[in-house]
């Protein structure tokens, strides 16, 4: 069974950071990973979709890796905004079907 | 404008009361999906539904049923609510790739926060 972590579960930092966000899983055998965005109370938004064949994807400030051997993914986010606060989430579809396994976020506060 | 919308956003119910979460999306998406959303558990997929009339357990599937008769629409049906099954619901639907377990971006609903008293 699929599991997927990701650390750190809180992240504070002062605005105009770059940061980092990490997520692994434990099945490396996955045809994508995807990247959200939840702000509190609101649905999820996706941020970027990154196929197994991928090692990157870029939207803006932010950039997402895949490292499918080591089950490793990252979210990379220059130049943080107060904005960027919200919890970002990853997931993964299992090969066996289509049930998708979400880790339990990161939750990311940007100080003005 | 391309989304997914559930009905009602906000139920509060009593035990045992059959209730439905309506959920339609006009991308003409094959994948649908509801999940679950709780403090500490995070999100957990309680149904998906590959295309019409073909549905399958995700992780959370009791106390819950799905059908799929048309491709737009996916609702949650709950049959005798309990007061463990108040949370916040998610549907969701994406394109399919070719392979099976291929989902494509997923797009969510606003999601609909029950309370079953």
């Amino acid at each position: 069974k699929q599991e997927v972590t990701q650390i750190p579960a809180a992240l504070s930092v002062p605005e105009g950071e770059n940061l980092v966000l990490n997520c692994s899983f434990t099945d490396s055998a996955i045809y994508n990973l995807q990247w959200f965005r939840q702000d509190p109370g609101k649905g999820l938004t996706s941020l970027l979709l990154i196929q197994s064949s991928q090692r990157e994807q870029t939207s803006g400030r932010l950039n997402a890796s895949l490292d499918k051997s080591s089950g490793r993914s990252t979210l990379y986010i220059a130049a943080s905004q107060p904005g960027d606060s919200a919890t970002y989430l990853c997931a993964v579809p299992e090969t066996s079907g289509s049930r998708l396994t979400f880790g339990e976020g990161t939750q990311l506060t940007v100080n003005p | 404008e391309a989304q997914v919308t559930q009905n009602p956003r906000y139920l509060i119910t009593v035990t045992g009361k059959k209730l439905t979460v309506t959920c339609s999306q006009n991308m003409n998406h094959e994948y649908m999906s509801w999940y679950r959303q709780d403090p500490g558990l995070g999100l957990r997929q309680i149904y998906y539904s590959m295309n019409v009339e073909v549905t399958d357990k995700g992780d959370v599937p009791e106390g819950y049923k799905v059908s799929r008769k048309e491709k737009r629409n996916f609702p949650l049906i709950l049959e005798s609510p309990s007061p463990n099954q108040t949370s916040l619901y998610f549907c969701a639907s994406s394109l399919l790739g070719r392979a099976q377990g291929n989902t494509g971006e997923l797009f969510f609903g606003e999601g609909s926060r029950l309370t079953v008293l």
